[in-house]
């Protein structure tokens, strides 16, 4: 059973810090990494979709990093803002086409 | 364009009732998932449905049953509700739903409350 982990569970920031989450997965049979932003009381938010090792994408200042070999991936938000709080989550497919298996996700609080 | 709609927004029942969620999917896209997510817990998928058909099916008791209509929209369904089907449902569409690649966008949820 794919066993997708992410740490820290929550993280308190001010505002301007740069953070980083980590999200960990097997590294055999892989084949793709989701990530997500959810705010309280909104819809997730889709943010990237990873499939090849040193993937690199950025979105604003929010940016992610792939290592298929090792089985990690880093989630880097550069300058938070208060609007940057939410839960960001890390999901990988079981096998092939189908459903995401999620972890637990990091909640983040950025402060004033 | 909608995004994905989900109905009800909450829902209150007791222990042994019956309940219909119902999930209207992105226009154009032919596949839907269920989620249920706990406080604490990332989502966890209870069912996949590509072109009317089930394509996967996650851990969960027979109690849980879903369909796919023609246009797309999808119904969760749960018969002898237990308090531990206290949760957020949430339902994913995405326009293949067969690509590991393939984003599915969430709706907001049906929040589940069994007393």
């Amino acid at each position: 059973i794919l066993n997708v982990e992410q740490s820290p569970q929550s993280l308190h920031v001010q505002e301007g810090d740069s953070t980083n989450f980590t999200c960990s997965f097997p590294s055999s049979n892989f084949y793709a990494l989701h990530w997500y932003r959810w705010e309280t009381a909104k819809s997730p938010e889709a943010l990237f979709v990873m499939t090849l090792n040193g993937d690199e994408k950025k979105k604003g200042r929010i940016s992610a990093t792939l290592n298929t070999k090792e089985g990690y991936s880093y989630l880097y938000i550069k300058g938070s803002q208060p609007e940057d709080s939410a839960t960001y989550l890390c999901a990988s497919p079981g096998k092939a086409g189908t459903a995401l298996i999620f972890g637990k996700g990091t909640t983040l609080s950025v402060s004033s | 364009d909608a995004g994905v709609t989900q109905s009800p927004t909450h829902l209150i029942k007791t222990r042994g009732q019956h309940v219909t969620l119902r999930c209207s999917p992105i226009s154009g896209h032919k596949s839907v998932s269920w989620y249920q997510q706990v406080l604490g817990q990332g989502p966890q998928f209870i069912f996949q449905y590509y072109e009317k058909e089930e394509r996967g099916r996650g851990n969960f008791p027979d109690r849980f049953s879903a369909r796919q209509f023609p246009n797309y929209s999808s119904e969760l369904n749960v018969n002898a509700l237990l308090l531990g089907d206290s949760a957020l449902y949430l339902c994913a569409s995405s326009a293949l739903g067969w690509s590991s690649t393939d984003t599915q966008y969430f709706g907001p949820g049906t929040r589940l409350t069994v007393l």
